[in-house]
């Protein structure tokens, strides 16, 4: 049982290029998250998805995209990398019912030079 | 604008002492408080959670207080362990909305 696994754990790219960040999850949950995570910002929502076919944008989503590709997957796509979206990206899930907990996929660090 | 919020960067205490952490949240819509661990170069990981119907929940060691008049919570650690060393992240949400919003964490460094 993986949980939530995110591919690639680490990237650099150059300013303007883009990229997707891919997040699976084995748990059946219903519902996925994207946080990213910047020294003294802690962990803010940029996306999140509440049943599948449906996203949300959270509190910085701008410079973003997601899919909800069934419900085991969520991606996000950065389509013109900037500098200021070099973070380390997490991946999350929660499962049915109201008030449970998030699982947090290992991460991944972006590098925007 | 941050509706959850973690004073305090960092905490510093000695092993088999109590570590309080704490957390303040404006959303008054808030009815559901969770509290993550990081290591470094690993996800968060749960900790313990309270309902807004509640004002405290004890899972071993761990104890969340919630005192929603002030729209306050703690996490206290007792006895605190070098193991515990960790980044601390306080979490709300509202149920139905599914969107979680964390605090900025606080380091939690317990001295040996």
């Amino acid at each position: 049982n993986a949980g939530v696994t995110q591919t690639p754990k680490f990237q650099v790219l150059k300013t303007g290029q883009s990229m997707t960040l891919q997040c699976a999850q084995d748990m059946n949950h219903n519902s996925m998250y994207w946080y990213r995570q910047d020294p003294g910002m802690g962990l803010r929502l940029i996306y999140y998805s509440a049943s599948e076919g449906t996203t949300d944008k959270g509190e910085v989503p701008n410079g973003y995209n997601v899919s909800r590709l069934n419900k085991r997957e969520f991606s996000l796509r950065l389509e013109s990398a900037a500098p200021s979206q070099t973070s380390v990206y997490f991946c999350a899930s929660t499962g049915q019912g109201a008030n449970t907990e998030a699982f947090f996929g290992q991460g991944t660090r972006l590098t925007v030079v | 604008d941050q509706q959850v919020k973690q004073n305090s960067p960092s905490l510093s205490v000695q092993e088999g002492r109590i570590s309080i952490l704490n957390c303040d949240y404006t959303n008054s819509m808030f009815d559901y408080f969770l509290w993550y661990k990081k290591y470094p170069a690993e996800g968060p990981t749960f900790l313990i959670s309270i309902s807004s119907i509640k004002d405290k929940n004890e899972d071993g060691r761990f104890t969340v207080f919630l005192n929603k008049s002030a729209k306050h919570l703690s996490l206290h650690i007792v006895p605190s362990q070098p193991g515990d060393s960790a980044v601390y992240f306080c979490a709300a949400v509202t149920s139905g909305t599914y969107k979680y919003i964390f605090g900025t964490g606080t380091r939690l460094k317990v001295l040996a």
